[in-house]
């Protein structure tokens, strides 16, 4: 099982609607969450982190999490085509020293 | 772009050159990061350096060697290097090593002929 995992996609979502994307992790001792946005050629951005249960707003991006079910979110609400890039799930490995690990990423496409 | 300056950010080295990647932080970070970005493939952590000192080192081959005189500046000296070393090289830092949120560079792309 991969320590962190996410739908490789690519998520097509049409503009104005709901994009969800998921990640499911393995370390149960993990204790803080990050996504972030890559758009083609260029490097991570920052643009949430979570740490407790329950849901976390920022503009159009809500973030949510469960650490029960070892499970993180990011909702991106009115989707434009703009939000078209990947997105990296990192979670906290604690068993591993603290360093982040990273998902594969999932691709989405925002279509006007 | 963020307060994490990489440089050069497009290089193309042949395999018996010697090259450095240079990285800069303007955040007042204690640990900085190498990665390795390769197409298709997740982030793969290189090095870390936590207050100059190197804590980890991710199975790297020695033709990569890092180095960090100072917690603002990390260096990544390259010699004779592979085709498959082609990648983006992607320096982090963060407030402290223990898992808190990482900041990026821009990241150099590297080819090798």
């Amino acid at each position: 099982q991969k320590e962190v995992e996410q739908n490789s996609g690519p998520l097509s979502v049409p503009e104005g609607a709901i994009a969800s994307l998921n990640c499911t992790y393995s370390d149960r001792g993990s204790q803080s969450f990050f996504w972030y946005r890559q758009y083609s050629g260029k490097s991570p951005e920052l643009i949430m982190s979570i740490y407790s249960n329950g849901d976390k707003e920022d503009g159009r991006f809500t973030a949510q999490l469960n650490k029960a079910s070892q499970y993180v979110s990011l909702l991106i609400r009115d989707s434009q085509p703009s939000d078209s890039a990947t997105y990296l799930c990192a979670v906290n490995g604690y068993n591993q020293g603290g360093k982040l690990i990273f998902g594969q990423g999932t691709e989405l496409s925002v279509k006007p | 772009e963020t307060g994490v300056t990489q440089t050069p950010r497009h290089l193309v080295m042949g395999m018996t050159n010697k090259k450095s990647l240079k990285c800069e932080q303007h955040l007042g970070h204690n640990a900085m990061y190498w990665y390795k970005q390769s197409a298709k493939k997740p982030l793969e952590l290189m090095f870390v350096y936590n207050f100059k000192e190197q804590t980890e080192n991710n199975s790297v081959p020695s033709r990569f060697s890092p180095e960090c005189p100072n917690s603002s500046h990390l260096f990544l000296h390259l010699h004779t290097l592979q085709p498959e070393d082609s990648a983006l090289y992607l320096c982090a830092s963060s407030p402290k090593r223990e898992g808190l949120e990482q900041y990026f560079g821009p990241g150099t792309r590297l080819t090798v002929t």
